[in-house]
C-alpha cells in the first residue's frame, strides 16, 4: 500500500511570508501528526490530528497551525515566517486507536526561509 | 514528562564490526519504545519496536535491542555493520496521549561506517 506523502518536497519563501504544506496518510489511518527537525532541536513534535480534530499539541507558536480533512489528509500552515522555521518538517501518520501501533512518516517538506 | 538520551552523537564502525547504540529513557509508566533510522534528506523508518512481552526485540535489516526496565535502556544492536547502515538512528519513547502514542525523540546517534 502507498505510504505516506508529503508535498512539496522543498520550499523556499521569505521571511514574514506563509506557507502550507500538505500532508496524505496511508489508506486507512485516522492519526497525522507533524514533527520539526532542526539540527539544533532535533525532531520536536507540533501537533496531531485524529478525525479532523487536533487532539494533542506540542509546544510551539500560534504562528503554527493544522487542519485535517475528512479523508484524513492534513496541512499544516505557518505564518509570518522567520528565518528560524528553516526545517526539516515530517509528517507521520498511525491508525490513531488505542491499540499501540507505530507512526509511519514521510519523507519530508525541506523549507527554506531567507 | 517522557525523555529519550542518547548519549552518543556520533558512533564510527568499520564494516562488519558488530554495533550497539545507547537509548536511556525516563516515564513514569510502561514505556512504549522505537527505535527510526533517517538516510540523509529522508523521513524516519521504523526498525522496531517494543510493546511488551520478550525484552529482545528483532527488527528489520538484522537490528535488534533489548529493553532493560532495571536500567531503563533500550539498546540497539547489530552483529555485522554493513556500509548502507551508515545513517542516523534516533530512539524514542511513546506516551499515550488520547488514544495516540506521541513518541518523544532522542538527539539521534549518527553512525559512520568504514570500508
Amino acid at each position: 500500500k502507498a505510504g505516506v506523502t508529503q508535498t512539496p518536497r522543498y520550499l523556499i519563501k521569505t521571511r514574514g511570508q506563509q506557507v502550507t504544506l500538505s500532508c496524505s496518510p496511508i489508506s486507512g489511518h485516522r492519526s497525522v501528526s507533524w514533527y520539526q527537525q532542526t539540527p539544533g532541536q532535533g525532531l520536536q513534535f507540533l501537533f496531531e490530528y485524529f478525525s479532523e480534530t487536533q487532539r494533542n499539541k506540542g509546544n510551539f507558536p500560534g504562528r503554527f497551525s493544522g487542519r485535517q480533512f475528512s479523508n484524513s489528509r492534513s496541512e499544516m500552515n505557518v505564518s509570518t515566517l522567520e528565518l528560524g522555521d528553516s526545517a526539516l518538517y515530517l509528517c507521520a501518520s498511525s491508525k490513531g486507536d488505542r491499540d499501540v501501533t507505530e507512526a509511519f512518516f514521510g519523507q519530508g517538506t525541506r523549507l527554506t526561509v531567507v | 514528562a517522557q525523555s529519550v538520551t542518547q548519549p552518543d552523537i556520533h558512533i564510527t564502525v568499520s564494516e562488519g564490526a558488530s554495533l550497539e547504540l545507547r537509548c536511556n529513557y525516563s516515564y513514569g509508566a510502561t514505556p512504549y519504545l522505537f527505535w527510526y533510522v533517517q538516510s540523509p534528506g529522508q523521513g524516519l523508518q521504523l526498525l522496531l519496536k517494543y510493546f511488551s512481552g520478550d525484552t529482545l526485540v528483532q527488527g528489520i535489516k538484522g537490528f535488534e535491542a533489548e529493553f532493560k526496565r532495571s536500567q531503563s535502556s533500550f539498546n540497539l544492536r547489530k552483529p555485522s555493520v554493513h556500509w548502507s547502515d551508515a545513517a542516523e538512528y534516533f530512539c524514542a519513547v511513546g506516551a499515550l496521549a488520547g488514544g495516540s502514542y506521541i513518541p518523544t525523540f532522542g538527539r539521534g546517534t549518527s553512525l559512520i561506517v568504514h570500508p
